[in-house]
């Protein structure tokens, strides 16, 4: 079964410090995956995703992720991080076996960062 | 442009009751998705819908159900509240099933 996991509950990170946070994956099959930001009160928004191509994504905000085949992994970084940055973060995998388009998302990950 | 829509932002019932739930995609989007995101989780999907059909369903009760009209906007019903329904609902639009998903802002369902 397609599964993400994310191993942290909170991340917290300095104002201007680069920050990751992480995601492992498991599928069967090539890997759809995504990453989705959840400000309070608000709707999950789409910053990046991963079907083919080069391990590293660019996104929405600054936002990269680096896909990482061997060690099924798909974290989430960013050079420098902001205040504004602080929220919630969602990885996710398509349920590409169902033709659904149905997304399969991990625990989510708090992102906090301090001034 | 509008994004997707959803109504009503906050919902209050008792228990045994019904709720229906509405979500307007972004126009030109033919694909609605229904998720349920309990507090300190990540959404879990209840149904897609894809051109007024039914393409998928989740690990959900015959108490979820769902449709999409003809202008592509939807509606989930939800029959029999229980307390474990208590939940943000969220409506995600896409252009086909398979891109990427827009999220509506969500309503929250509160059940005693």
């Amino acid at each position: 079964a397609q599964s993400v996991a994310q191993p942290e509950d909170q991340v917290n990170v300095a104002e201007g410090n680069p920050l990751t946070v992480k995601c492992t994956y498991s599928v069967s099959g090539n890997p759809y995956l995504f990453w989705y930001v959840q400000y309070p009160n608000r709707g999950l928004q789409f910053l990046l995703k991963y079907i083919t191509g080069d391990n590293l994504v660019k996104g929405s905000y600054g936002f990269e992720a680096e896909f990482n085949k061997s060690q099924t992994s798909f974290h989430l970084k960013k050079p420098s991080a902001l205040v504004s940055d602080s929220a919630l973060y969602f990885c996710a995998v398509r349920d590409i076996p169902s033709n659904t388009g149905k997304l399969i998302f991990g625990q989510g990950t708090t992102l906090q960062v301090k001034p | 442009d509008a994004g997707v829509t959803q109504s009503p932002t906050h919902l209050i019932k008792t228990r045994g009751q019904q709720v229906t739930l509405r979500c307007s995609p972004i126009s030109g989007h033919k694909s609605v998705s229904w998720y349920q995101q309990v507090l300190g989780q990540g959404p879990q999907f209840i149904f897609q819908y894809y051109e007024k059909e039914e393409r998928g369903r989740g690990n959900f009760p015959d108490r979820f159900s769902a449709r999409q009209f003809p202008n592509y906007s939807s509606e989930l019903n939800v029959n029999a509240l229980l307390l474990g329904d208590s939940a943000l609902y969220l409506c995600a639009s896409s252009w086909d099933p398979n891109e990427k998903l827009f999220f509506g802002s969500g309503t929250q369902l509160s059940v005693l």
